[in-house]
């Protein structure tokens, strides 16, 4: 099944803990984005990749890092996780820019 | 760099009824999406237009794109308790990606 995938689901950590939420899809996309979304705030895009060792930050980066080492994965990583990154987390994938993207379940984060 | 702004904010109407959300954005556009979100989920496509299209439909779903006014709206007809959701517009601008905007929460009471 065309997917994509991302873990954990639920997080709840402490403030300063190194955490990484992981990013996998099996279309072949070359595109890959992390949004983060709030109440009253829609969907955020914090970083994206247009294809592999490719990344750009997206409108709300600070705190977060990423990587795209190879095609099908794009996890983000929280070096020192703070309470202001308390947030639903959604990995998706497209083609490229101006198709069809695919989102991921979400993953819920909570920093204590 | 919000682009698109959908309006209302929320939306309450009966089973039945029609259902119209709009989406306006500032910069020009390669092309339009709207997505809907069930409660907490995943983002979910529904319908891709784009600039040079005026209009697309999808079995209950009807959407128009106004280059001019650069706005698009969301028609949802003959609603369904199903139907309730948050509704998302994205934009993307030539070799940019795509922005989403805030969203429309509709409820559809039965």
């Amino acid at each position: 099944e065309a997917q994509v995938t991302q873990n954990p689901r639920y997080l709840i950590t402490v403030t300063g803990k190194k955490l990484t939420v992981t990013c996998s899809q099996n279309m072949n996309h070359e595109y890959m984005s992390w949004y983060r979304q709030d109440p009253g705030l829609g969907l955020r895009q914090i970083y994206y990749s247009m294809n592999v060792e490719v990344t750009d930050k997206g409108d709300v980066p600070e705190g977060y890092k990423v990587s795209r080492k190879e095609k099908r994965n794009f996890p983000l990583i929280l070096e020192s996780p703070s309470p202001n990154q308390t947030s639903l987390y959604f990995c998706a994938s497209s083609l490229g820019p101006g198709t069809i993207i695919d989102f991921g379940p979400g993953t819920r984060l909570t920093v204590l | 760099s919000q682009q698109g702004e959908e309006d209302p904010q929320a939306l309450s109407i009966q089973e039945g009824e029609n259902a119209t959300m709009n989406c306006s954005y500032k910069t020009s556009i390669n092309n339009l999406q709207w997505y809907r979100q069930n409660s907490g989920r995943g983002l979910v496509h529904l319908i891709l237009i784009r600039s040079n299209e005026r209009e697309k439909h999808s079995g209950r779903l009807r959407v128009t794109l106004d280059t001019s006014k650069k706005s698009s709206s969301l028609l949802i007809t003959a609603s369904r308790a199903a139907d309730t959701a948050s509704y998302f517009c994205a934009t993307d601008g030539y070799g940019q990606n795509f922005v989403f905007g805030p969203g429309t929460r509709l409820s559809v009471l039965p």
